[in-house]
């Protein structure tokens, strides 16, 4: 099976920290998602990317930034945190660019910033 | 671009009874469509999905699907509902997305199924 891990499940920032969010997956996936959860909204794509040190701009990338050094691993970092970021942010990864590939979730991490 | 419209946030339904959760998206190209459900504190996991073979798509836990291009609809359904059921359902479209170069997925702004006794 597919296993996405994110880093924390539960984390609280004060606003203006920098802030790192992991995701590691184990499946040797080239393509890794972070969105953002929010009540009423569903899931919003903030960026990808489709290989190592390759990444592109989601729908809401604006406060957001992220690296990917390595194949498994791609982080989401958010430079000067503010309360407008609270949200519940999960990754995920898929095996191609395919239109009809699965993608796998991780449990996500509910940030909280005060 | 896609989108996909969710018709009810919520949906409550006693357990045995049919469940209906509707759907409805517009895309630019021949879109593939996803059903994701989410359970309380858990990760998204796949439902089923439609990939232009059959219309009529089954999943796990005895939901399936059935594609509509004429009413550009999803909508998922399961005969008989059980406390199991009891989740949030998002409906999801994949196409080459606004930027043209990569697949991109939009989701529904998810609809909460609730199983009463």
């Amino acid at each position: 099976d597919v296993k996405v891990t994110q880093s924390s499940r539960y984390l609280v920032k004060r606003t203006g920290e920098k802030v790192f969010l992991e995701c590691v997956q184990d499946m040797d996936h080239e393509n890794m998602f972070w969105y953002r959860q929010d009540p009423g909204l569903g899931l919003r794509l903030i960026y990808f990317s489709y290989d190592v040190k390759m990444k592109e701009k989601g729908d809401i990338p604006e406060g957001y930034s992220v690296s990917r050094e390595k194949k498994e691993r791609f982080s989401l970092i958010l430079e000067s945190a503010s309360t407008n970021q609270t949200s519940m942010y999960l990754c995920a990864s898929s095996r191609d660019r395919g239109l009809t590939d699965t993608q796998y979730f991780g449990p996500g991490t509910r940030l909280t910033v005060l | 671009a896609q989108s996909v419209t969710q018709l009810d946030s919520h949906v409550s339904v006693s357990e045995g009874t049919p469940v209906l959760l509707r759907c409805n998206y517009s895309s630019s190209y021949s879109p593939s469509l996803f059903w994701y459900v989410q359970h309380p504190n858990k990760g998204l996991q796949l439902l089923l999905k439609y990939t232009s073979a059959a219309t009529l798509v089954k999943g796990i836990n005895g939901f399936e699907a059935e594609f509509k291009k004429s009413e550009t609809s999803f909508h998922l359904t399961k005969p008989s509902a059980h406390m199991s059921d009891a989740a949030e359902y998002f409906c999801v479209v994949s196409d080459q997305g606004s930027s043209g170069s990569a697949r991109q997925l939009t989701f529904g702004s998810g609809t909460q199924l609730t199983v009463l006794p």
